[in-house]
């Protein structure tokens, strides 16, 4: 069976400061791909990051990077200097190469304070 | 590019009333498609996904359907809606399955449609 989880519901976080966003992932197919998405408030789904279970290195994408452990299972998303417009909703998702489907962990709201 | 369209983006329905959303994406063959429901402040529930023409895969039982009449075409349906089919309705594509060398095979998604059933 696939599972995310993410344990933290809400977080803060002070401008301009860096936060890590945990996520876990259980899975037992060799090879999946890992994802972060961004929803504000207007509710679009807006794609971050990715990385596949193969690659050596974390991915990063300018502010973003992902901080992967795959023995631990682990994929969190690392935002250096958080913005204000950083505030929102932060879902992270696998999808096992061998399926269509993509599952989805139950979301990290985050707030950035002025 | 490919881009994708979904609407109407905000509806209010009475409950037993009929429901059509509708999903459109263009720039690309053969995609897979998928709907997901949002309740207010929780995670994304998956409904329906298509890998083809007529081929839908129910993941929750309940009042909704789902149609692919066309490749790029992917419609939600409901005879009559229920209080509980209110959400935040998404409907999102991604290319056909790949290996490990194929790419991050990105789900992107739709605007959205926020369904009130009164």
């Amino acid at each position: 069976a696939q599972k995310i989880t993410q344990t933290q519901p809400g977080m803060f976080v002070q401008e301009k400061e860096a936060v890590t966003l945990d996520c876990t992932y259980d899975t037992s197919d060799p090879s999946y791909g890992l994802f972060w998405y961004k929803q504000p408030s207007s509710g679009e789904m807006i794609f971050l990051i990715y990385q596949g279970s193969y690659d050596q290195q974390n991915a990063t994408e300018g502010r973003y990077s992902l901080n992967f452990q795959k023995a631990r299972k682990s994929a969190n998303l690392v935002i250096s200097a958080s913005q204000l417009g950083d505030s929102a909703m932060y879902f992270c998702a696998m999808r096992p190469y061998n399926f269509n489907k993509f599952y989805f962990g139950s979301g990290t709201k985050l707030n950035v304070k002025p | 590019s490919q881009t994708i369209h979904q609407w109407p983006a905000t509806l209010v329905q009475p409950v037993g009333s009929p429901l059509s959303l509708e999903c459109t994406v263009e720039g690309t063959s053969n995609p897979n498609l998928y709907w997901y429901r949002q309740a207010a402040g929780r995670g994304l529930q998956l409904l329906f996904y298509s890998v083809g023409i007529g081929q839908i895969s129910s993941e929750v039982p309940q009042n909704l359907s789902a149609s692919r009449p066309q490749d790029r075409q992917f419609i939600l349906s409901s005879k009559k809606l229920l209080l509980s089919d209110s959400g935040f309705y998404l409907c999102a594509w991604s290319v056909q399955l790949g290996d490990r060398h194929s790419g991050a095979n990105v789900l992107t998604f739709g605007a959205g449609s926020r369904l009130t059933v009164l």
